[in-house]
């Protein structure tokens, strides 16, 4: 049962406009939602956050928006540029446990591509 | 600073052999983590560790999976036997403190099983 979805698997977009990345999740629980950025052959980078109290966060070209009701979370990236080429993933956790386990969830990324 | 060090980068073995993965975390970074990545999902978190002792394990096929962290720093991934399922990118991460936008991430070990 997949948790955190990213339906779609590719993006293509032209250098300057929007890319808009969607994440959907099923589990209630889920409170801290993240974005992560990989590029082939490296470990994924933290890029933003948000938590369930926020309905939007934003750090510079990135704009993370969240739904709550509809569980939704998308992350905007304007402009987009050559160098956000990558593979993004979304993430979410439920906080912290009693065991102090922050264990994330991963959805199955999708692949933007920014086209000069 | 440097980073999160991991080694093998690439390991093809025989299903049934044992294999072995280690993880150098970041300096002062209490939290260690291992991660599954199969081929077109996300990473699986499978076991967590607070300094030397564990705190996650939920997801580990303790059946054939093991891992140790030592003293508290360094740490392996072990499989003994490997299954042909077992094919993926193994991600050691590493925080200061328990949370998602404090993982540090290696580049991953590279295991393919034939």
């Amino acid at each position: 049962d997949q948790q955190v979805k990213q339906n779609s698997p590719s993006l293509s977009v032209q250098e300057g406009r929007i890319s808009i990345l969607n994440c959907d999740y099923t589990n209630s629980m889920f409170d801290y939602f993240l974005w992560y950025k990989k590029y082939p052959a490296e470990g994924p980078t933290f890029l933003i956050s948000i938590s369930s109290i926020k309905d939007k966060n934003e750090d510079g070209r990135f704009t993370v928006f969240l739904n709550k009701s509809a569980k939704h979370l998308s992350l905007h990236i304007v402009p987009s540029q050559p160098g956000d080429s990558a593979v993004y993933f979304c993430a979410a956790s439920p906080g912290i446990s009693g065991a102090g386990s922050y264990q994330l969830t991963f959805g199955k990324g999708t692949k933007l591509s920014v086209i000069p | 600073e440097a980073g999160v060090a991991q080694s093998p980068r690439y390991k093809i073995i025989e299903k049934r052999q044992s294999v072995a993965f280690w993880c150098n975390p970041i300096s002062g970074h209490a939290t260690l983590y291992w991660y599954q990545q199969i081929l077109g999902q996300g990473p699986k978190l499978l076991i967590q560790f607070q300094n030397n002792g564990v705190v996650d394990d939920s997801q580990l096929p303790k059946d054939r999976f093991s891992a140790e962290r030592l003293k508290g720093v360094d740490s392996t991934l072990k499989i003994q036997p490997a299954k042909l399922e077992d094919s993926a990118v193994y991600l050691c991460a590493s925080s200061l403190v328990p949370g998602g936008e404090t993982q540090y991430f290696g580049p991953g070990t590279r295991l393919l099983v034939l």
